[in-house]
């Protein structure tokens, strides 16, 4: 079974500064996926940045970065230039396929609290 | 916006009632996800649809969870003689068939009197 572990319960960051979440994985497959989200108070999974096992180069956009570590099992994604909106819960997530049709079902860790202060 | 839109979403009710959930996915993704998410966890697979076929369900789904999705647009979550238990944040995503994002709606909060 894939397994996702977030070792850090919350962070705190000052603006304009980079702020690094660490995300491990376990899983017995060859091919796999890599997902952050962003959840605001509001509740809504907002994401961020995708990174495939196969992929050489590590994923961005914009300000996000993911730091893949295949040898190390680790998928730490990195916000640059904090800012106050980035305050919020991050997820990490591994796609794993579905018993039919295909399908990819996510697993998630249980999430980083993030607070960006002045 | 063409998102993904979930109704309602707030429910309060008490032990015992029937509840039903509504998720409107992006109007081209043929794949529709459930998840549930309980306080301070992340959120958890309940079931998958392509197009109108229902392909998995996980073992949280009990015999008084039922997912349809009639015509392979929308999709309804049916809660049936709710327990507290059943307190949560239920999300919906979707996807299109050769992609690997899922994209979530903003989620229905439930609370179980």
């Amino acid at each position: 079974a894939q397994k996702i572990t977030q070792t850090q319960p919350g962070m705190f960051v000052q603006e304009k500064e980079a702020v690094t979440l660490d995300c491990t994985y376990d899983t017995s497959d060859q091919s796999y996926g890599l997902f952050w989200y962003k959840q605001p108070s509001s509740g809504e999974m907002i994401f961020l940045i995708y990174q495939g096992s196969y992929d050489e180069q590590n994923a961005t956009e914009g300000r996000y970065s993911l730091n893949f570590q295949k040898a190390r099992k680790s998928a730490n994604l990195v916000i640059s230039a904090s800012q106050l909106g980035d305050s919020a819960m991050y997820f990490c997530a591994m796609r794993e396929t579905t018993k039919g049709g295909g399908g990819n079902k996510l697993t998630f860790g249980t999430g980083t609290q993030l607070k960006v202060e002045l | 916006d063409t998102g993904v839109s979930q109704n309602p979403r707030h429910k309060i009710t008490k032990r015992g009632q029937n509840v039903t959930f509504r998720c409107d996915p992006i109007s081209e993704h043929n794949r529709l996800y459930w998840y549930r998410q309980t306080l301070g966890q992340g959120p958890e697979f309940l079931t998958y649809f392509q197009n109108e076929a229902q392909l998995e369900k996980s073992r949280l789904l009990s015999d008084r969870f039922s997912a349809e999705r009639p015509k392979g647009s929308f999709s309804t979550l049916e809660i049936q003689r709710t327990e507290q238990g059943d307190s949560a944040m239920y999300l919906c995503a979707s996807s299109f068939s050769g992609q690997e994002t899922q994209y979530f709606g903003p989620g229905t909060r439930l609370l179980v009197l």
